[in-house]
């Protein structure tokens, strides 16, 4: 069965740091570039961040970029998003996307939450 | 950046009728770089359709998409109980960056 299980959500302060993890499972992780996308508590979907299959391509939105770093380890199926400097606005569920092409997102994770408070 | 605006914001339905959803972007889109996606209440969104008309593996018949340029269409031919949910339309931008519209949520009546 094909499957991405986010962790390493939490309660963290503003200013601090989270690491998460995505695990894939299924399927060929290393064939596969990936996303992160995130959802504020009763908002839409809004992306994150992408990774090409070999990294070798990192794109960010503006609204994470110098904070958020994303990367992967194709040996350990797995998919990564460093995120410093937290900000209460960063509070949201946090997805992991399969891309099987570029343009769309076609397997998605079940989600970890990560609440930005003081 | 494009902007992509869903309409309506609800729409109330019975089961067994037709569902017509709007995706208007403020400039073109390339229709191979529009998708459609359905998020149930504490679940994570779930492609539909890609390429503006394509079916996702596993997606009933009863699901269609359509539209070109700046319009774009999903439809959902006779709806079933399942199907009520939030619906987004995404597009993949020249820019490299994805963006969603704000979703059209689809109640029963």
């Amino acid at each position: 069965e094909v499957q991405l299980v986010e962790s390493g959500g939490g309660l963290v302060q503003p200013g601090g740091s989270l690491r998460l993890s995505c695990a894939a499972s299924g399927f060929t992780f290393s064939s596969y570039s990936m996303n992160w996308v995130r959802q504020a508590p009763g908002k839409g979907l809004e992306w994150v961040s992408y990774i090409s299959s070999s990294s070798s391509t990192i794109y960010y939105a503006d609204s994470v970029k110098g904070r958020f770093t994303i990367s992967r380890d194709n040996a350990k199926n797995s998919l990564y998003l460093q995120m410093n400097s937290l900000r209460a606005e960063d509070t949201a569920v946090y997805y992991c996307a399969r891309a099987p092409i570029t343009i769309y997102m076609d397997v998605w994770g079940k989600g970890t939450t990560v609440t930005v408070s003081s | 950046e494009i902007v992509l605006t869903q309409s309506p914001g609800t729409l109330s339905l019975s089961p067994g009728e037709r569902a017509t959803l709007s995706c208007r972007a403020s400039q073109s889109v390339s229709s191979s770089y529009l998708a459609w996606y359905q998020q149930k209440p504490g679940q994570a969104p779930r492609l539909l359709i890609y390429g503006a008309s394509s079916r996702a593996t596993g997606i009933p018949d009863r699901f269609s998409g359509s539209g070109s340029g700046t319009d774009f269409t999903l439809t959902i031919s006779r709806l079933e109980p399942e199907d009520f949910a939030v619906y987004y339309c995404q597009q993949y931008g020249s820019s490299f960056m994805y963006t969603f519209g704000q979703g059209t949520k689809l109640e029963i009546k």
